[in-house]
């Protein structure tokens, strides 16, 4: 039962231009979301996170959004940077317990 | 460098085998959580500890256990290792029980022939 599902394995991108990554999730007991990133041959690292009561947060380059009657929210990179190669999950939490991980996204960006 | 520190690094064995794997968390964090990512899957939760106590168990096998240490490292165990559980294990650690923001250890990669 794949309750986070990023249904993009792959994702191509032009340098400078946006990158969107999509997550989608189907127990409504999630409450806390997180995006991490991850290198090759390294442990993934903490991106960007947002909770339930918001519909969007924002760092630097990256926004989170939460559509909670959609059970969506993506991951909005702006410039894209060729560091922002990598593959990038989405994490869920319900009420502070485990974090239940999608499959990644491998964001590719072209110079 | 996240601070969270694993051994080994690579792992090959034989099925059947016991392994042992390490992990240190941060300095200063006290929760410690294990994961498996199989070949092109995500991220499975497997156990969290914290403090020294089980917190929240995930899909992890009979085969496996873990333990945290007074010293707050911790080591998962694995048993009569079996082709399917060569994976990459990653520990990560947070400050708090809440699995929230959770810095990761570059991983053991298990080879299991």
């Amino acid at each position: 039962d794949q309750q986070v599902k990023q249904n993009s394995p792959s994702l191509s991108v032009q340098e400078g231009r946006i990158s969107i990554l999509n997550c989608d999730y189907t127990n409504s007991m999630f409450d806390y979301f997180l995006w991490y990133k991850k290198y090759p041959a390294e442990g993934p690292t903490f991106l960007i996170s947002i909770s339930s009561i918001k519909d969007k947060n924002e760092d630097g380059r990256f926004t989170v959004f939460l559509n909670k009657s959609a059970k969506h929210l993506s991951l909005h990179i702006v410039p894209s940077q060729p560091g922002d190669s990598a593959v990038y999950f989405c994490a869920a939490s319900p009420g502070a317990q485990k974090l239940v991980f999608g499959q990644g996204t491998r964001l590719t960006i072209n110079p | 460098d996240s601070g969270v520190t694993q051994t080994p690094k690579h792992l090959i064995t034989a099925t059947g085998q016991r392994v042992t794997l390490r992990c240190s968390p941060r300095s200063g964090d006290l929760s410690v959580y294990w994961y498996q990512q199989s070949l092109d899957q995500g991220l499975q939760f497997l156990i969290q500890y914290y403090n020294g106590e089980e917190r929240a168990k995930g899909n992890i096998l009979e085969r496996f256990s873990a333990q945290q240490f007074p010293d707050l490292h911790s080591e998962l165990n694995l048993s009569s290792l079996e082709l399917g559980d060569s994976a990459l294990y990653f520990c990560a650690s947070s400050v708090a029980a809440n699995p929230d923001e959770q810095y990761f250890g570059p991983g053991t990669r298990l080879t299991v022939t």
